[in-house]
């Protein structure tokens, strides 16, 4: 099955710094989601994406749905240690289904 | 609380055991999903299931067997056939009534997740 393609696959931090990752696709998406998922947990929804060059924040993290409908970014502002995990970007091709392609997942430290 | 639970969360078995991982969901969302993640290799789909007593093979079914008798029950069976067991299995469940595509109302929500563990 196709995956999408997320970048970057790890990134260490310091606490405060600013952090985007983005996923791109060959395949047009009608959906973006970005999860996070915390050691051990599953992973829980941040920001849910439907329009094509649509921009969502979520407290300190925002996301965007590509204008190409390929690709979508999420930046988290000012990090903080408890912003450790893995984010995984999801995309949707079809509307009326409801099977998710996910990336391979950004794993994120952050040092204070 | 609604919610998605995941039994057990730890499981270890011997090479030639079958297994069974339980998941419950009292959301009344009418479909569930088996995820598989890997270390490094993000989440997979192994079956799904759109409504009662329906399922369909994701992109790495083979190994494994569902059943959905009940709305809020999916239960994955990890057979002997299934050459790599080891890993972490996600639980998820959506409601497509909702408004999926339009708000997050539709969107999968996920358990805590089963870790196998095979000797």
């Amino acid at each position: 099955g196709q995956q999408l393609n997320q970048s970057p696959q790890s990134m260490f931090i310091q606490e405060g710094e600013d952090v985007s990752m983005n996923c791109t696709s060959s395949s047009i998406f009608n959906t973006w989601l970005w999860y996070k998922q915390d050691p051990g947990e599953g992973p829980v929804l941040l920001i849910a994406l439907y329009k094509a060059g649509e921009l969502t924040s979520n407290g300190r993290l925002t996301a965007q749905f590509g204008i190409t409908r390929k690709d979508s970014f999420l930046n988290i502002s000012a990090s903080i240690p408890s912003d450790v995990g893995i984010y995984f970007c999801a995309g949707r091709r079809n509307q009326a289904g409801t099977a998710l392609i996910f990336g391979k997942g950004t794993t994120l430290s952050v040092s204070s | 609380d609604g919610g998605i639970t995941q039994s057990p969360k730890y499981l270890f078995r011997k090479e030639g055991q079958n297994v069974t991982l339980s998941c419950e969901q009292n959301l009344n969302h009418d479909a569930m999903y088996w995820y598989r993640q890997d270390p490094g290799q993000g989440l997979r789909l192994i079956y799904y299931s759109q409504i009662v007593n329906d399922f369909q093979k994701g992109d790495i079914a083979e190994g494994y067997s569902v059943s959905r008798e009940k709305k809020e029950s999916f239960p994955l069976t990890v057979t002997s056939a299934q050459k790599n067991p080891t890993a972490f299995y996600l639980c998820a469940s959506s409601n497509p009534g909702g408004l999926a595509g339009v708000s997050n109302t539709g969107e999968l929500f996920f358990g805590e997740g089963s870790r196998l563990t095979v000797l």
